[in-house]
């Protein structure tokens, strides 16, 4: 089955230490994106990319940083300089920037918590 | 400044009845709206989209109406069931602009529906 796969699914990290997450999607989709959710705020876009090479920065960008060297894979990471990181993060895909025709696929999130 | 509203964190309703959720938009370029559904600690899943060129749309138990004048559209859920019971997300897009396609999301709408 295709479908999109964050890991881990709990992360725990020191303060001042970087951290990447994992997102790797088979659904063969040009779009992929990463939100972060936190209680009372819904879901805010951290960074997405339309095409391999290629990444904009969303509303909340500070602190993140990405990559994209290959269609299936979206690395999100996370840096010291991120304020406040503790959080529930979300990656998703779609066919194409075409997202409003066709929804986001979501993955099943990773909690980072920073201790 | 939300572009997207969900004014009401949380709703209840008993089993059979009508769960209807609001969504309020300010962005009139807004022309693709969509919702989501989320268990905790999950991803969440596409539910139901509606184009402004639409006033309804409808599937199964589920029917989202569009407002654009009052830049308002709600979800009916009818009739409502226990496995109903998630946060809700709306979402919207300016999709045919071509350049805008990201979602902008409200904070969501916990629904529990009562046995």
């Amino acid at each position: 089955d295709g479908g999109i796969t964050q890991s881990p699914k709990y992360l725990f990290r020191k303060e001042g230490q970087n951290v990447t997450l994992s997102c790797e999607q088979n659904l063969n989709h040009d779009a992929m994106y990463w939100y972060r959710q936190d209680p009372g705020q819904g879901l805010r876009l951290i960074y997405y990319s339309q095409i391999v090479n290629d990444f904009q920065k969303g509303d909340i960008a500070e602190g993140y940083s990405v990559s994209r060297e290959k269609k299936e894979s979206f690395p999100l990471t996370v840096t010291s300089a991120q304020k406040n990181p503790t959080a529930f993060y979300l990656c998703a895909s779609s066919i194409d920037h075409r997202a409003p025709l066709y929804g986001y696929t979501f993955g099943s999130g990773t909690r980072l918590t920073v201790v | 400044d939300q572009q997207v509203k969900q004014n009401s964190p949380s709703l209840s309703v008993q089993e059979g009845r009508i769960s209807i959720l609001n969504c309020d938009y300010t962005n009139s370029m807004f022309d693709y709206f969509l919702w989501y559904k989320k268990y905790p600690a999950e991803g969440p899943t596409f539910l139901i989209s509606i184009s402004s060129i639409k006033d309804k749309n409808e599937d199964g138990r589920f029917t989202v109406f569009l407002n654009k004048s009052a830049k308002h559209l709600s979800l009916h859920i009818v009739p409502s069931q226990p496995g109903d019971s998630a946060v809700y997300f709306c979402a919207a897009s300016a999709g045919s602009g071509g350049s805008n396609y990201k979602l902008t999301f409200g904070k969501g709408t916990l629904l529990t529906v009562n046995p």
